[in-house]
């Protein structure tokens, strides 16, 4: 099993529309909890990280905890086009210093049509 | 932001031939770099942790006579995939986080290796 499972896609949706991505995980070491997104051919960019459950919003984007069920989801409002990319979650265990591990899921493709 | 460049973003080489990739930080000091792999359609799969002026902690499954790892300054990594392979085609992707600072990663935009 996976430590980190991320539902492939891909995900179309029409502009507007409420996006939900998703992840478990295995590990209940991990703490620290982040989405990236990543357009094609370019490096990733973190767009959100929590490290207790709950929710946290920013802006159109609001990311939701559950360790008590191991799973994660970023939710997207009002979806652009220029939302459309690949999102992963990525998690690490233990306290977040910069020599930590990010653990990466798969991945979820996300296509926003206009 | 924190800026991360990647040099050379495209490469194509021969097989049989070194390929040096270069992840450097712009506008701060990172004591650790992060390499990473990701195959199409695929998540990233870290292959070694770079810290500068010592040597690199790979992954297991990781050559480290393959993927050479050098951290010879505060803003500078290189990956050179030694005797590349076909199957060594990939788009490699290098992070780094600030010496002092929240932890926060920051990417390359990565280098998409093509080996003939």
């Amino acid at each position: 099993q996976k430590e980190v499972e991320q539902d492939p896609g891909p995900l179309s949706v029409p502009e507007g529309a409420i996006v939900s991505l998703n992840c478990t995980y295995s590990n209940s070491a991990f703490q620290y909890f982040m989405w990236y997104r990543q357009y094609s051919r370019k490096g990733p960019e973190l767009l959100m990280y929590t490290y207790s459950s709950g929710n946290k919003e920013d802006g159109r984007f609001t990311a939701q905890v559950d360790k008590s069920s191991k799973y994660i989801s970023l939710f997207i409002r009002d979806s652009q086009p220029s939302d459309s990319a690949t999102y992963l979650c990525a998690m690490i265990g233990g306290v977040y210093s910069s020599a930590s591990k990010i653990i990466f899921g798969s991945g979820t493709r996300l296509s926003i049509r206009p | 932001g924190a800026v991360v460049s990647q040099h050379p973003s495209r490469v194509i080489c021969k097989s049989g031939t070194s390929v040096k990739i270069e992840c450097r930080s712009l506008d701060f000091q990172a004591t650790t770099m992060f390499w990473y792999r990701q195959f199409p359609k695929k998540s990233l799969m870290l292959m070694a942790t770079s810290n500068e002026g010592s040597k690199a902690t790979y992954e297991q499954g990781v050559e480290k006579d393959k993927f050479l790892i050098n951290h010879a300054s505060l803003t500078l990594s290189t990956l050179t995939v030694t005797s590349a392979h076909p199957e060594d085609s990939s788009f490699y992707i290098c992070s780094a986080s600030k010496a002092s600072g929240t932890g926060e990663l920051f990417f390359g935009e990565g280098s998409r290796l093509t080996v003939l």
